[in-house]
């Protein structure tokens, strides 16, 4: 099946600096690429669709000055906190669908990146 | 826009008895839908989904969930759980001609011996 990687899988950084997180699809070609966050014991929200070569598409109230996200390749995305604080301390979860074009893809889930800042 | 509704957050179960996870969904389109099932500090496993077709749609690890579009339904059941599917269930939709998910906020079964 496909697979979707992730790394870190968590980070402990200090408030005020950046994090990476990458996001890989192993054995298939992702166009379209999604991150979420989720917070303890809710559900996923979607911040951001991520298309190859292409600027993200945000979702109405996510910085896109503070989740910087660059899709760089068909597959690899990453998504940086800049300026890390206390409150972004979260789960972020990536997706990926393979390239045929079809709405009725499946999206692939990455295992997570938990984030503490400090 | 649409939305999802899982309608209980947490349903504790004993092993080997039956398992019903509620889902309802509203929109204006027609729409596909999912179920994800999430263990402890684990990414999302897709369980099954519906596209089109059938009305009944069974998945892996004996899950299935019928559609049933006059009641914009799609609970999820299996008829008898195991200790191993002590996860976080969510139920998803997406616009037919669209990628993005919308997810239901979750439901937590707990499945006791």
């Amino acid at each position: 099946g496909a697979v979707v990687s992730q790394h870190p899988s968590w980070v402990i950084c200090k408030s005020g600096t950046s994090v990476k997180i990458e996001c890989r699809s192993l054995d298939f070609q992702a166009t379209t690429m999604f991150w979420y966050r989720q917070f303890p014991k809710q559900s996923l929200m979607l911040m951001a669709t991520s298309n190859e070569g292409s600027k993200a598409t945000y979702e109405q109230g996510v910085e896109k000055d503070k989740f910087l996200i660059n899709h760089a390749s068909l597959t690899l995305s990453t998504l940086t906190v800049t300026s890390a604080h206390p409150e972004d301390s979260s789960f972020y979860i990536c997706s990926a669908t393979p390239t045929t074009g079809s709405s009725t893809d499946t999206q692939y889930f990455g295992p997570g990146t938990r984030l503490t800042v400090l | 826009a649409q939305s999802v509704t899982q309608l209980d957050s947490q349903v504790p179960v004993f092993e080997e008895a039956p398992v019903e996870l509620r889902c309802n969904y509203s929109s204006s389109v027609s729409v596909y839908l999912f179920w994800y099932v999430q263990y402890p500090n684990q990414g999302l496993q897709l369980l099954l989904k519906y596209l089109s077709g059938s009305t009944l749609v069974k998945g892996i690890n004996g899950f299935e969930a019928e559609f049933n579009k006059s009641q914009t339904s799609f609970h999820l059941r299996k008829p008898s759980v195991h200790i191993s599917d002590t996860a976080e269930y969510f139920c998803a939709v997406s616009e037919r001609n669209d990628y993005k998910l919308s997810f239901g906020a979750g439901t937590t079964v707990t499945v006791r011996a």
